[in-house]
């Protein structure tokens, strides 16, 4: 069946340093959606990208969809301490019954030493 | 954005008993709400999805005798674990999707709720 990988499983960072990670899909997407969990929390949506090709930013984050759209990738730039949680990826998939939902990558946890 | 609240958001039960657990989505009507476990550590596990007014699609391996699932309106769902065991202890989170045409669109999540089987 359809699979979503990610990688790295572990990052740690120091503070100031960039983080960076990629998300990757056996089969094509419609369109990959990333959310943060943060220790304790539930996931939050940060975006959905769509396009081919396409480059979102959020401040100091950076998100890429792959021109085949079946990878993505998420970038910190100067990390800080806020920024610790999971990052998940996650890919929509219609199934039988238009049953439709979400592949969720394992997910990238990320810490930030001060 | 969406407000998805979850309740309780902890519970202890005893071993045999049966616990249920409501989503609901605040702000904006869900015409479909999943319902995910979580381990320490561990990514998102889907268990079912939940249409209004149909019966809910269980994923491979979930039992839908054991996990029953209710979506009476298009702001509530409720997840009631029967005759919960230890290894039914889990985080049991919740998400609210509004889908417009054939777009899926990004899922807002309840808080969770932290289930302990003693």
């Amino acid at each position: 069946g359809q699979q979503v990988m990610q990688i790295p499983q572990y990052q740690h960072v120091q503070e100031g340093e960039d983080f960076t990670t990629y998300c990757n899909s056996s089969t094509t997407l419609s369109n990959i959606q990333w959310y943060k969990q943060r220790p304790g929390g539930h996931p939050v949506f940060l975006i959905q990208l769509v396009k081919s090709g396409e480059v979102k930013k959020q401040k100091r984050l950076t998100f890429q969809f792959g021109e085949a759209k079946k990878n993505s990738s998420l970038h910190i730039t100067a990390t800080q301490t806020t920024d610790v949680g999971t990052y998940f990826c996650a890919g929509p998939v219609t199934e039988a019954g238009n049953n439709r939902k979400l592949i969720w990558g394992l997910g990238t946890s990320l810490a930030v030493n001060p | 954005g969406a407000v998805v609240s979850q309740h309780p958001s902890r519970v202890i039960c005893k071993s045999g008993t049966s616990v249920k657990i409501e989503c609901r989505s605040l702000d904006f009507q869900a015409t479909t709400m999943f319902w995910y476990r979580q381990f320490p550590k561990q990514s998102l596990m889907l268990m079912a999805t939940s249409n209004e007014g149909s019966k809910a699609t269980y994923e491979q391996g979930v039992e839908k005798d054991k996990f029953l699932i209710n979506h009476a309106s298009l702001t509530l769902s409720t997840l009631t674990v029967t005759s919960a065991h230890p290894e039914d202890s889990s985080f049991y989170i919740c998400s609210a999707r509004v889908d417009r045409g054939s777009t899926i669109r990004e899922q807002y999540f309840g808080p969770g709720t932290r289930l302990t089987v003693t």
